[in-house]
């Protein structure tokens, strides 16, 4: 079955500094979509991408989907202590059910 | 609070035993969709109802686990002769139509624990 992988696991960065994480799917997907999860909490939509090679932003966030979508990153810039949580990419393939990933933990020090 | 409400938030409860989680999802939201996440993991697809018709089930779903969506509305998901192995956060979504992955609301999740 489809799987997807997210690296890294964990992400510590100095507040400031820059952080990427990438997701890869064993299948080609249809859309990707990327949520944040704050620790206690539950996962919130960030963005979705649809289209081959597309490029979102928001504010500092930069949401890629790869041209043979397959994978797909979120880059934050100059992060802050509020991007502290973990970031999941969730992959569905043509009308399946969502896939996601194990998550990537960002920790921000201030 | 218009937002996805799941109850209870809390279940403690000795192996063997049954459990019974609620689901209400946004009003007129079609598609409801329930994971398990355990700690340090993405959350797991269990099942997912489009109104009230069970349109896809995990393949790691034991039998033990059913779930239903009755009136199209609120959704019940019940866990039979619970394990420790089923100790988990159980988290709900709902989404407006689910038609090429619509954005999907959680809810807060019911954290079980199987003693």
């Amino acid at each position: 079955g489809q799987q997807v992988m997210q690296i890294p696991q964990y992400q510590h960065v100095q507040e400031g500094e820059d952080f990427t994480t990438y997701c890869n799917s064993s299948t080609t997907l249809s859309n990707i979509q990327w949520y944040k999860q704050r620790p206690g909490g539950h996962p919130v939509f960030l963005i979705q991408l649809v289209k081959s090679g597309e490029v979102k932003k928001q504010k500092r966030l930069t949401f890629q989907f790869g041209e043979a979508k397959k994978n797909s990153s979120l880059h934050i810039t100059a992060t802050q202590t509020t991007d502290v949580g973990t970031y999941f990419c969730a992959g569905q393939n043509y009308g399946q059910n969502f896939v996601f990933g194990p998550g990537t933990r960002l920790s921000v020090l201030p | 609070d218009t937002g996805v409400s799941q109850n209870p938030r809390h279940k403690i409860t000795k192996r063997g035993q049954n459990v019974t989680f609620r689901c209400d999802p946004i009003s007129e939201h079609n598609r409801l969709y329930w994971y398990r996440q355990t700690l340090g993991q993405g959350p797991e697809f269990l099942t997912y109802f489009q109104n009230e018709a069970q349109l896809e089930k995990s393949r790691l779903l034991s039998d033990r686990f059913s779930a239903e969506r009755p009136k199209g509305s609120f959704s019940t998901l019940e866990i039979q002769r619970t394990e420790q192995g089923d100790s988990a956060m159980y988290l709900c979504a709902s989404s407006p139509t689910g038609t090429r992955g619509d954005e999907q609301f959680f809810g807060p999740g019911t954290r079980l624990t199987v003693l």
